[in-house]
């Protein structure tokens, strides 16, 4: 079974905070993505990276910055946290193979105060 | 770009069918999805179906694919409360690199 595990259920961060959130997977897979869900708005992917210290641009980056120093770890880093931030996260794996579908983490839950 | 169109909502009752439909506009679509996420949980894949099919069945689960029409559909047989959940649509072209392309979700609401 595909596991993907990210650090915390639930965070609460103030504003202007730096906050980690770790993603991480033990199936090998090549791909990695971050998301944020919000009501009425559906997934939007943040960054994804399809190796090893490799990231690309997804549809919101702004605010967001992320690393990928092993092949099983996925970082998502708000550098300053603000209001806006509030979201549901969720990260996602993916073999590199074309086709195959994404397995998803259990989701972060944040709130920035 | 490529979207996925789905109606947001979907209220059924306890022991009927359950239909959920979805749209897509690329017509190199190979792979199509559907997801399932229950209150506070990740995405968890329900089924899949390659674009070379027009059906497939697991369970009280059938998938529908009118290529044509890029087309895809959901239906759910002898609804249960367990099956209350956002259902979501996804799609891919055959490239292992890139994300899939998800819908903004059905909420199905089953009502006992």
């Amino acid at each position: 079974d595909v596991k993907v595990t990210q650090s915390s259920r639930y965070l609460v961060k103030r504003t202007g905070e730096k906050v980690f959130l770790e993603c991480v997977q033990d199936m090998d897979h090549e791909n990695m993505f971050w998301y944020r869900q919000d009501p009425g708005l559906g997934l939007r992917l943040i960054y994804f990276s399809y190796d090893v210290k490799m990231k690309e641009k997804g549809d919101i980056p702004e605010g967001y910055s992320v690393s990928r120093e092993k092949k099983e770890r996925f970082s998502l880093i708000l550098e300053s946290a603000s209001t806006n931030q509030t979201s549901m996260y969720l990260c996602a794996s993916r073999p590199g193979t074309g086709g195959l579908a994404q397995y998803f983490g259990p989701g972060t839950r944040l709130l920035v105060l | 770009g490529e979207d996925v169109e789905q109606s947001l909502f979907l209220s059924v009752r306890e022991g009927d069918s359950s239909v959920i439909n979805c749209t897509y506009t690329d017509s190199s679509s190979t792979y199509l999805y559907w997801y399932k996420q229950e209150p506070g949980a990740g995405l968890q894949l329900l089924t899949y179906i390659f674009s070379n099919m027009d059906m497939k069945q697991d369970q009280r689960l059938t998938v529908l694919l009118n290529k044509k029409d890029k087309h895809l559909s959901l239906r759910i047989a002898d609804t249960q409360t367990g099956d209350s959940a956002i259902y979501f649509c996804a799609e891919t072209a055959n490239s292992g690199n890139t994300p899939l392309v998800f819908g903004k979700g059905t909420r199905l609401s089953v009502i006992a």
